[in-house]
Parts: C-alpha cells; structure tokens; sequence
C-alpha cells in the first residue's frame, strides 16, 4: 500500500460525459501528479500541483482540468468524454519535486 | 520524442542469477532517476533513486548505476527472485526552474521474468 488513494477504482461512463476522479496523496506529500495510460501506451504526464499550485503541465487536453484543494487531494475533470479517453489514470504524491513519487493504485475509466 | 528508452522489451533469467535492466535518455537537464515495478492494471512500486551527483545507489537486493556521460542507467538485481517478475520502468526528472515543477518521463518499461 502506497498510501495514495484513488477513487473510484473503474468508472464506465458514455461519450460526451464529464467524470471527476479523486485522489488522496500519502500524508505529508504537498506535491500530486497526473498520469494517464492508455492501452499498449507508457505512462504520459498529464499535470503537477504542489501545495495548491499547478507547476508542470503535460500534454493534457483542454477538456480535462485538475485542481488541489487546501487539504491537499486533487481532482482529475475530464469532460465531452470521446472513446479514445478510456485508460488507466494513475495519480502519485511525493513531498518534494525532485524526491520519490508513489503512485495510487489507478482508475480506469472506460467510455462507451 | 521518447528521451527516456528501454530497448529491452524483455528479459528472462533464472532464479538465483543477477537481472540486469537497462535504460537511455537523451536530455541532460535530468537530474534524478527512479525505478517502478508495475504488475497489470496496478500503480507503480517504487523501488530505487538515484541523484545525478551520484553513479551508485544500493538497497537490499538492488542497485542502481548512473553512467551521467553515456546518459545510461541500469538496475541490477541480485538475485532474482520469482516474485520478482513484473514489468520494470525507469523514469527521469529535472526541475523546471521557472515554475519548481518537475515530472517524471518513464520509458517504455521492460518485462522480466524470473524462472523458478
């Protein structure tokens, strides 16, 4: 256990839905990154925050948004869901840049 | 453009023997290297870090080595254990001085399997 929840752990919704996927950083991590992977792909960067502030931006699509609120989980926005959004979403905490980074166990998110 | 390469898709060895990971980049600005262990629709372990300012980094059963100038890490595992098998990524960060952001690149990680 990681200590980086994630909730849900699968979400089935339809095209041009909006979902929020959750994440918990480990306690004491001030800095929580996005990450998606789609079938047969690596794992791509999607965005950084720390301690509220977003520091590092992927190439993240303009339909998804993220925010880390004051006691420190993030939200992941995707909206007009299209079927090439379906993937795993990992989020992972560190407590610095530049140290460790865990990851959550993921939620997939399958569009129909 | 991948700046971080695993060429190795896979790599088996025996039980006992010494695994050997390999891993490239090109971009110099990484400045701190990280192996993950990462089983099917699981989130990444951790496993091992490296700063730049270092060419080694031990614990327990794995090392880490940086070779800074041929832009080159490997993670050795000695020795190997079936548990061990999972598909292993190394990653790389560097600051992004303008914001103190950072992320880290993975590579396209490399499949081992340890046979009994």
């Amino acid at each position: 256990d990681s200590g980086v929840t994630q909730t849900p752990k699968h979400l089935i919704t339809a095209t041009g839905q909006r979902v929020t996927l959750r994440c918990s950083p480990r306690s004491g991590d001030l800095s929580v990154y996005w990450y998606q992977q789609s079938l047969d792909q690596g794992l791509q960067f999607l965005i950084q925050y720390y301690n509220g502030e977003e520091r590092a931006k992927g190439n993240i699509l303009e339909r998804f948004s993220a925010q880390q609120f004051p006691d420190l989980h993030s939200e992941l926005n995707l909206s007009s869901l299209e079927l090439g959004d379906s993937a795993l979403y990992f989020c992972a905490s560190s407590v610095e840049t530049l140290t460790e980074a865990f990851f959550g166990q993921g939620t997939r998110l399958t569009v129909v | 453009d991948q700046q971080v390469k695993q060429n190795s898709p896979s790599l088996s060895v025996q039980e006992g023997r010494i695994s050997i990971l390999n891993c490239d980049y090109t971009n110099s600005m990484f400045d701190y290297f990280l192996w993950y262990k990462k089983y099917p629709a699981e989130g990444p372990t951790f496993l091992i870090s490296i700063s730049s300012i270092k060419d080694k980094n031990e614990d327990g059963r794995f090392t880490v080595f940086l070779n800074k100038s041929a832009k080159h890490l490997s993670l050795h595992i000695v020795p190997s254990q079936p548990g061990d098998s999972a598909v292993y990524f190394c990653a790389a960060s560097a600051r992004e001085w303008e914001t103190s952001g950072s992320r880290l690149t993975f590579g396209e990680g490399t499949q081992l399997t340890v046979n009994p």
